[in-house]
């Protein structure tokens, strides 16, 4: 069974970090390219960032460019994204999700939410 | 970057009925359209990829139409269980991008 499962998440000041992970499981992650979107508190869906199968290729959206950073580690078959300078917008639950047939997203995790608050 | 709209934010419909729901991509996508479910405090369900290709374990009542910049999600015969919230997505290029959402309540 393909299961994905977030953590990380938790309230942060203006200005801090944070790191999400992804573990995996039921699937070989080095097949897949990921994603991760975020969902703020009652609104739609958002793309964040994603990364290609080996990590050598990544892309972000201009709101977390420079600031978020998405890696990988195959082997030990988790995702992660790295959250810096975080502003109060960054609020939101992320998910991550598998690239699945079509470029779909089709896995994704429970989320985990990110509150970034003073 | 590719806006994606979906025209109704919100519409509400009794147990049986055929329903649609209408996405438009401000340039053409080919057919790089995904269809997800989201049900409240859950994680987005994929339903269709690829504008018109049922995802396995979907409800056959569920289907998907399009191409170019219009595009449609239809459910035949509308189940309590269907009350959630849908998205488009555009997968053509990036960044990737959804529509704003339209909300299926059960009258």
């Amino acid at each position: 069974e393909v299961q994905l499962v977030e953590s990380g998440g938790g309230l942060v000041q203006p200005g801090g970090s944070l790191r999400l992970s992804c573990a995996v499981s039921g699937f070989s992650l080095n097949r897949h390219w990921m994603h991760w979107v975020r969902q703020a508190p009652g609104k739609g869906l958002v793309w964040v960032a994603h990364i290609n199968n080996d990590g050598s290729t990544t892309n972000y959206a201009d709101s977390v460019k420079g600031r978020f950073t998405i890696s990988r580690d195959n082997a030990k078959n988790t995702l992660y994204v790295q959250m810096d300078s975080l502003r109060v917008e960054d609020t939101a639950v992320y998910y991550c999700a598998r690239e699945g047939t079509g470029w779909s997203k089709d896995y994704w995790g429970q989320g985990t939410l990110v509150t970034v608050s003073s | 970057d590719i806006q994606m709209t979906q025209s109704a934010s919100s519409l509400t419909a009794s147990v049986g009925d055929r329903v649609t729901i209408t996405c438009r991509a401000s340039q053409s996508i080919s057919s790089y359209l995904n269809w997800y479910q989201q049900k409240p405090g859950k994680a987005p369900k994929l339903l269709i990829y690829t504008a018109s290709t049922l995802l396995g374990g979907v409800p056959s009542r569920f289907s998907g139409s399009g191409s170019g910049t219009y595009f449609s999600l239809t459910i035949s015969s509308l189940q309590p269980e269907d009350s959630a919230t849908y998205y488009c997505q555009q997968s053509y290029s990036s960044p990737l991008t959804f529509g704003g959402g339209t909300r299926v309540e059960i009258k």
